[in-house]
C-alpha cells in the first residue's frame, strides 16, 4: 500500500538557516508526491508536486524537494528560513482507490522559526 | 467560485444533536474529498466523490457519518447524534479529476465543537 512517513513531528530552526523536512514514501509504483503547507488558521496550500518529469522540484516561496528513488525519499528543503515559513507541512502521496487516486497525508511536521 | 467554500466556518453543537457541514467546490471540479483534522493530528481521509458517486465509503468513522453530493457540485457531510470525539476541523477539497498527479484545492474548513 502507498503511504508517506514524515520523520519529524517538529523541526526548529533559526531565521536565515537551512530548512530540511523529511518524508519517506512507500509505493509499489512510481508515485505522485506533494508537499502542502498549512499556516495557522489558514487553508492548506500546495507548495510543490512531483510527477516524474524531473527529480528536483521547485515550489513556491523558495522551497524545493528532491525525489530519490533509491532512498524512497522526498525531502523538502529551503536554503534560508524566514519567520513567515513557520507553519505545518504535510507530505502527501496519491493512493489508488477503485480506479481513482486519493491524496493521502502524512502526520505533518511543525516548522518553528526562531528570530 | 474562485475557491473551495465551506460553511459554517465554526459550529458548536450539543452532544447528541445532528450537524450538517457544507462544501461548495471549485466550479467544474469533478472530484471532491472530505477529511477530518483533529488537534495535532494529520488529515484523516473520510470519503471522496467522483461526480455524484462515492465509490469508497470505508473511511467514514461510523454509521453516524454520511455524505452526499448533488448536481456534481455541492456536498454535505452529515454527522448524526454527535459525540465529543467528533470535535475536529472538517476539511473539504476538490480537484479537476482523480488521476494520479492532480492537485487538490482545499477549503478553510469547518471547526466543529461538540459540548
Amino acid at each position: 500500500a502507498q503511504s508517506v512517513t514524515q520523520l519529524d513531528s517538529h523541526v526548529s530552526v533559526s531565521e536565515g538557516t537551512p530548512v530540511l523536512l523529511r518524508c519517506n514514501y512507500s509505493s509499489s509504483y512510481s508515485p505522485s508526491l506533494f508537499w502542502y503547507v498549512q499556516h495557522p488558521n489558514k487553508g492548506l496550500q500546495l507548495l510543490l508536486k512531483y510527477t516524474s518529469a524531473a527529480t528536483l522540484v521547485k515550489g513556491i516561496n523558495g522551497f524545493e524537494a528532491e525525489f530519490k528513488k533509491s532512498e524512497t525519499s522526498f525531502h523538502l528543503t529551503k536554503p534560508s528560513a524566514h519567520m513567515s515559513d513557520a507553519a505545518e507541512y504535510f507530505c502527501v502521496v496519491s493512493v489508488a482507490s477503485g480506479g481513482s487516486y486519493i491524496p493521502t497525508f502524512g502526520r505533518g511536521t511543525s516548522l518553528i522559526v526562531h528570530p | 467560485g474562485a475557491g473551495v467554500s465551506q460553511s459554517p466556518s465554526n459550529k458548536v453543537t450539543e452532544k447528541g444533536k445532528d450537524v450538517e457541514l457544507r462544501c461548495d467546490p471549485i466550479s467544474g471540479h469533478t472530484a471532491l474529498y472530505w477529511y477530518r483534522q483533529s488537534l495535532g493530528q494529520g488529515l484523516e481521509f473520510l470519503i471522496y466523490f467522483q461526480g455524484n458517486s462515492a465509490p469508497d465509503k470505508s473511511g467514514l468513522p461510523s454509521d453516524r457519518f454520511s455524505a452526499e453530493r448533488t448536481g456534481g457540485s455541492v456536498s454535505t457531510l452529515t454527522i448524526q447524534r454527535t459525540q465529543q470525539e467528533d470535535s475536529a476541523v472538517y476539511l473539504c477539497a476538490s480537484s479537476s479529476s482523480t488521476v494520479m498527479n492532480t492537485e487538490a484545492f482545499f477549503g478553510q474548513g469547518t471547526r466543529l465543537t461538540v459540548v
